[in-house]
C-alpha cells in the first residue's frame, strides 16, 4: 500500500490565484510528520512546510499553508497568490518511526504545477 | 557556507561496472539519506544512516551499497547488480532521522 498518495499528476493555476495540491497518507505511527518540498526544473529540492501529527494548528509559511485533516489522513498544500516562479514539481513526504528507533522519510509521486500568466 | 555537496553532477556507467556517487555534508548532521528519482516519479529511498558506522536499507536497496565511515560522508556505490541504474540520485541529510531534509543538487547517472 502506498504510504503517501498524490492523486494529481498535473495542475494548472492562473497567476495570482490560489491552488490546493492534495496529499493523503497512511501510517500506524502516532507520532509522524508531514513535509512538502518543491522541485524546480533545476532538480534541487526546496523545503516548504512541515506539520507534526500533534500540532494543533495548521502550519503556515508565507504564501504556503498546510490544510491538515488528521482524521481523514490528509495534508493538502495551499499556495496563495500563485506566481510564475511557483511552476515546479511538488512532493508530499512523511516521516514515521520503525522498530529499533529508526525513522525514515517517504515521498509521494509528486504533482507538477504550472502557473499560467 | 554549510551544505551538501554531491559529485559528479553527471556520471556514465558501462555495463558490468561499479560506480560510486559522492555525498559530503558540513552541516554536522547525524542522519544521511540516498534517494533515487526516475523521470516524472517521486523519490524512492535507497539507504539511510542515523550515525557513523550504521546504515539501514530503504525501499529499493538491491544493487546498491553504502558506507558511513565519517559523519560528513555517505558515498553510494551502484553495483553491476543494479540492472536499471539510469536515474537522478539525490543525497540528503538531517539533524536527526525524520527531521527536515536538506538536499544536495543531485547526480544524473546514465548507462553507456
Amino acid at each position: 500500500a502506498q504510504k503517501i498518495t498524490q492523486t494529481q499528476p498535473g495542475m494548472f493555476v492562473q497567476e495570482k490565484e490560489a491552488v490546493t495540491l492534495d496529499c493523503t497518507y497512511d501510517t500506524s505511527d502516532p507520532s509522524y510528520g508531514l513535509f512538502w518540498y518543491k522541485q524546480p526544473s533545476s532538480g534541487e529540492m526546496i523545503f516548504l512546510i512541515y506539520q507534526g501529527s500533534y500540532d494543533q494548528q495548521n502550519a503556515t509559511e508565507g504564501r504556503y499553508s498546510l490544510n491538515f485533516q488528521k482524521a481523514r489522513k490528509s495534508a493538502n498544500l495551499v499556495i496563495s497568490a500563485s506566481q510564475l516562479g511557483d511552476s515546479a514539481m511538488y512532493f508530499c513526504a512523511m516521516r514515521e518511526r520503525y522498530s529499533g528507533g529508526y525513522q525514515k522519510v517517504t515521498f509521494g509521486t509528486g504533482t507538477k504545477l504550472q502557473v499560467i500568466p | 557556507d554549510g551544505g551538501i555537496t554531491q559529485s559528479p553532477k553527471y556520471l556514465f556507467r558501462k555495463e558490468g561496472q561499479n560506480v560510486t556517487l559522492s555525498c559530503e555534508q558540513n552541516l554536522n548532521h547525524d542522519a544521511m539519506y540516498w534517494y533515487r528519482q526516475d523521470p516524472g516519479q517521486g523519490l524512492r529511498l535507497i539507504y539511510y544512516s542515523q550515525i557513523v558506522n550504521d546504515f539501514q536499507k530503504g525501499d529499493i536497496a538491491e544493487g546498491y551499497s553504502v558506507s558511513r565511515e565519517k559523519k560528513e560522508s555517505f558515498p553510494l556505490t551502484v553495483t553491476s547488480a543494479q540492472k536499471n541504474p539510469t536515474a537522478f540520485y539525490l543525497c540528503a541529510s538531517s539533524m536527526g532521522t525524520g527531521e527536515k531534509l536538506f538536499f544536495g543538487s543531485g547526480t544524473q547517472l546514465s548507462v553507456l
